[in-house]
């Protein structure tokens, strides 16, 4: 069974400019999910997507957005990237809300 | 809200020695919980979860915890450290109703094995 896949591994943006990064979720799986491991701050929710809709955001602006598609697989979008965004995003997938969230092996964003 | 404590950012074990990483929960009620690892450049690896049944859990890798309600705790333990077991262990909870499924984290600890 393949597991989440993110794409791309790496992504080199500058201040400004705006980032779009990619999940695919577990085969089967409906749920996903959006965090940010930026260096000093830990682990953070970001997003949360199940059956299309967006279920609920952590405590990030609005510039980070994103959307779930019909194959449940899903997009993150950072709008007028900051250098803070630097960090690596980390996607998980759930079969459904009370299963264990299963992680792919993220998207290292750096902003020069 | 729920909340996270893992005691202890960084801790150093010989090889063959007992691994005990501490976590700490802060909850009106008992959530899920849950061990996860990360090592250099990966994502996160699920080790175990507490979902209300059992009270010790056993995981991946030999790995165990057990949930104390009294104490709101979910350390994790291997009887046995190998060098392979040296990463980054998390501890995250979850609520068990409500709308707010998303995991909370705690800060982490860097676990080193020494030969």
């Amino acid at each position: 069974e393949a597991g989440v896949t993110q794409s791309p591994t790496h992504l080199i943006k500058t201040r400004g400019q705006q980032a779009t990064l990619r999940c695919s979720p577990i085969s089967g799986h409906t749920s996903v999910y959006w965090y940010q491991q930026a260096l000093g701050l830990g682990l953070q929710f970001l997003l949360w997507y199940d059956e299309g809709e967006e279920r609920n955001r952590g405590n990030f602006p609005p510039r980070f957005s994103g959307r779930q598609f019909p194959n449940y697989s899903s997009e993150l979008n950072v709008n007028a990237l900051e250098l803070e965004d630097s960090a690596l995003y980390l996607c998980a997938s759930s079969p459904r809300v009370d299963q264990p969230q299963h992680f792919g092996d993220g998207t290292r964003l750096s902003i020069l | 809200a729920q909340s996270v404590t893992q005691l202890g950012s960084h801790v150093s074990v010989s090889e063959g020695a007992l691994v005990l990483l501490r976590c700490n929960y802060s909850s009106s009620v008992p959530p899920y919980l849950f061990w996860y690892v990360q090592y250099p450049n990966q994502g996160l690896q699920l080790l175990l979860k507490y979902t209300s049944a059992a009270t010790l859990v056993k995981g991946i890798n030999g790995f165990e915890a057990e949930f104390k309600k009294s104490e709101t705790s979910f350390h994790l333990t291997k009887p046995s450290a190998h060098m392979s077991d040296a990463a980054e262990y998390f501890c995250a909870v979850r609520p068990i109703s409500g709308s707010a499924r998303q995991l909370t984290f705690g800060s982490g600890t860097q676990l080193t094995v020494l030969p």
